[in-house]
């Protein structure tokens, strides 16, 4: 278990409003990623980063943003939250760039769009 | 559209049966990793597969990297209850300076008495 905390774990907020969802690690991993999870879909990558202040897009990343000005922190921001990003959200850590390096999960976000 | 494929989608067996899932793309990835998720939990892995061809075995499960390392196949003998779960590959590349992990799309397997 790589201490990962997501929260909230459960919001409900209307369209066009922004919504932040944090993800604090205790492992002080390098790489953090936010996945959505949607049936049928698995798990779409959104946002990554490898690094304070350095992040990259996803496969979906159209109506988010993040931030990690923390090596512990990483931020997913809906902008103006719309039904499409009802999901369930997952964050995720990794230690470094080996490539048997395993992803570490949060519990996940499940927010709901109304 | 997404990189990685799984098929089935969905499986339903029987305790006893034997089942494969598949897990194709037509990118190649440095390594390929097979998750299982149970509900309201994140996903945990199981095995990672690096080199083209390779084949890990982990109790009754059997897991093989294509030899062009696009896809795999996770294969379980003797399937049991306790082996429902979401299953999902996923697939590992550099970016330069990072690594993008990217998953597929799933395979929900029940296995009933």
């Amino acid at each position: 278990d790589a201490g990962i905390t997501q929260s909230p774990r459960h919001k409900v907020t209307e369209t066009g409003t922004p919504v932040t969802l944090r993800c604090h690690q205790t492992e002080n991993h390098r790489y953090m990623y936010w996945y959505r999870q949607d049936p049928g879909h698995g798990l779409r990558l959104i946002h990554y980063s490898y690094g304070v202040k350095d992040t990259d897009k996803g496969e979906v990343s159209d109506g988010y943003s993040v931030s990690r000005s923390k090596t512990e922190d990483f931020l997913l921001t809906l902008e103006s939250a719309t039904s499409s990003q009802t999901s369930v959200y997952f964050c995720a850590t990794r230690l470094g760039l080996g490539l048997a390096t395993e992803a570490f999960f949060g519990q996940g976000t499940r927010l709901t769009v109304v | 559209t997404q990189l990685l494929e799984q098929s089935p989608q969905f499986l339903s067996i029987q305790e006893g049966e034997n089942l494969t899932v598949y897990c194709n793309s037509s990118s190649v990835f440095s390594s390929l990793q097979w998750y299982r998720q149970e509900p309201g939990e994140g996903p945990v892995l199981l095995v990672t597969v690096v080199t083209g061809g390779e084949v890990k075995k982990l109790k009754r499960l059997t897991f093989q990297f294509g030899d062009a390392r696009k896809d795999s196949s996770l294969h379980i003998t003797a399937a049991q209850p306790g082996d429902t779960g979401l299953y999902l590959c996923a697939g590992a590349r550099y970016t330069g300076t990072a690594s993008k992990l990217t998953f597929g799309t799933g395979t929900r397997l029940q296995v009933t008495l």
